[in-house]
C-alpha cells in the first residue's frame, strides 16, 4: 500500500526558510524510474508544480521558484525534503507531495493529504 | 516552459449531462497528459494518464482523448459525486518546468 505524508510547520514568518518533509511507504525511491514531486495550492487557486527528484538523484525545479527551492532525498528513511527560502505571505498554500511511478507514463498516482503552510508575522 | 490552458474555467451542468473539458498545450507534448479530479479540502485524484488511459478504479464514464496540443476530458453522464474541479497536467523532458498544471475547471451543479 502506497502512502505519502507531508510534515512541517503550519506557520512561518516572512523571510524565514520553510522545510517540509515527505515520508512515504509502499515503494522505494531507489527503484529505477521512480520520482517524488512537490506541488502547492494557494487557497482557492490552482495547483502549482514546484520540484521533482528521481531515483537517480536528478532534481528538477519550477523556473519561477528555482532560486528558492532545494529538493533532496534520504532513501534509507523513505523521505524527500523540500526547502523554500525567503518565505512571503504569497507562499501561503497547501503543500502536497506525490509519487510518479516508474514506467512509461508520467503521472502523479499517489498523493499525500497535504499540509497547510501559512506565512504571517 | 510549456503552458496548459484549460477551458472553460467553470461550468454548470445537471446530473446526467455530458461534460467536456479541454486542455491546450503551448507546444506539442505527444500524449504525456494526465487529468485529475479535486474535491474541496482533498488531494487531487488521478483519473486519466497518457491522455486516454483510465486509471484503475476510475468509473468508465470518464474518458480522455487527444495528442499533440489539444486534449479533452469527457464525463459521459455526470453524477452527483463528479461535481469537483478538474486539472490537466503535462510532463516533458526539459530540464526546467518538467511538469505543469492547467488552471483548472470547476464543475458546478446547475
Amino acid at each position: 500500500q502506497v502512502t505519502l505524508r507531508e510534515s512541517g510547520p503550519a506557520l512561518v514568518k516572512p523571510t524565514q526558510t520553510l522545510t517540509l518533509t515527505c515520508t512515504f511507504s509502499g515503494f522505494s525511491l531507489s527503484t529505477s524510474g521512480m520520482c517524488v514531486s512537490w506541488i502547492r495550492q494557494p487557497p482557492g487557486k490552482a495547483l502549482e508544480w514546484l520540484a521533482l527528484i528521481d531515483w537517480d538523484d536528478d532534481k528538477y525545479y519550477s523556473t519561477s521558484l528555482k532560486t528558492r527551492l532545494t529538493i533532496s532525498k534520504d532513501t534509507s528513511k523513505n523521505q524527500v525534503v523540500l526547502t523554500m527560502t525567503n518565505m512571503d505571505p504569497v507562499d501561503t498554500a497547501t503543500y502536497y507531495c506525490a509519487r510518479i511511478p516508474s514506467g512509461d507514463y508520467a503521472m502523479l498516482d499517489y498523493w499525500g493529504q497535504g499540509t497547510l503552510v501559512t506565512v504571517s508575522s | 516552459a510549456i503552458q496548459l490552458t484549460q477551458s472553460p474555467s467553470s461550468l454548470s451542468a445537471s446530473v446526467g449531462d455530458r461534460v467536456t473539458i479541454t486542455c491546450r498545450a503551448s507546444q506539442g507534448i505527444s500524449s504525456a497528459l494526465a487529468w485529475y479530479q479535486q474535491k474541496p479540502g482533498k488531494a487531487p485524484k488521478l483519473l486519466i494518464y497518457d491522455a486516454s488511459s483510465l486509471e484503475s478504479g476510475v468509473p468508465s464514464r470518464f474518458s480522455g482523448s487527444g495528442s499533440g496540443t489539444d486534449f479533452t476530458l469527457t464525463i459521459s453522464s455526470l453524477q452527483p459525486e463528479d461535481f469537483a474541479t478538474y486539472y490537466c497536467q503535462q510532463f516533458n523532458s526539459y530540464p526546467l518546468d518538467r511538469l505543469t498544471f492547467g488552471g483548472g475547471t470547476k464543475v458546478e451543479i446547475k
